[in-house]
């Protein structure tokens, strides 16, 4: 139980493109979802915090007109990269928290690589 | 606010090996603790987690107690495998439900 998936799992794009990456809880409702960023052989950043039905909420320093965030439903949500340039190259991760398994747990997603060439 | 600070790798051991990764935290309250898991280009897996002071965390024979009275949450297995190959990750929950990480740990486990 409590799966996240990411889908795609890799992207290559090209610089100015937009990007769009899934997160889905897929047995499990999730009214809040985090989207993380990970350097190469660093931890894991937090960018912003996506709660279902409202707005995310950002952390200091991440662009959010440039980091877009929609979570739809307690399954999906979504960050869009747009026009990507190569420093936005990292590897994303999602995470949610089932509400069944208590408020303090977050299940993470496989991850997404994004190369953007 | 809130910190954690693990041991830097990498940590290199034999086959068979006792592993122990230090996990010292900063807190407000009573936060919960976690170790997860990292595989190479893969996310995250919850390895065990401990919600209260002296709760003992354990899965595929790791532990780890939480120690309010040193502030720690110390990752231990009595013999590793190959296959614990990965980066550990020591993180709590505070307020908001928000992750900290510590920077992780990678283990490499040698036959």
């Amino acid at each position: 139980g409590a799966v996240v998936s990411q889908h795609p799992s890799w992207v290559i794009c090209k610089s100015g493109t937009s990007v769009k990456i899934e997160c889905r809880s897929l047995d499990f409702q999730a009214t809040t979802m985090f989207w993380y960023r990970q350097f190469p052989k660093q931890s894991l950043m937090l960018m912003a915090t996506s709660n279902e039905g409202s707005k995310a909420t950002y952390e200091q320093g991440v662009e959010k007109d440039k980091f877009l965030i929609n979570h739809a439903s307690l399954t999906l949500s979504t960050l869009t990269v747009t026009s990507a340039h190569p420093e936005d190259s990292s590897f994303y991760i999602c995470s949610a928290i089932s509400m069944a398994a208590g408020s303090d747990t977050q299940y993470f997603g496989p991850g997404t690589r994004l190369t953007v060439l | 606010g809130n910190s954690v600070t693990q041991m830097e790798g990498p940590v290199t051991l034999s086959e068979e090996a006792f592993l122990t990764i230090n996990c010292t935290y900063t807190a407000t309250g009573y936060p919960s603790l976690f170790w997860y898991v990292q595989y190479p280009g893969e996310g995250l897996q919850l390895l065990l987690k401990a919600t209260k002071a002296d709760d003992k965390g354990s899965n595929k024979g790791f532990e780890a107690t939480y120690r309010k009275e040193t502030t720690s949450f110390h990752l231990e297995k009595g013999s590793v495998q190959v296959s614990d190959s990965a980066v550990y990750f020591c993180a709590l929950t505070g307020g908001y439900q928000k992750v900290t990480f510590g920077t992780g740990t990678k283990l490499q486990v040698i036959p």
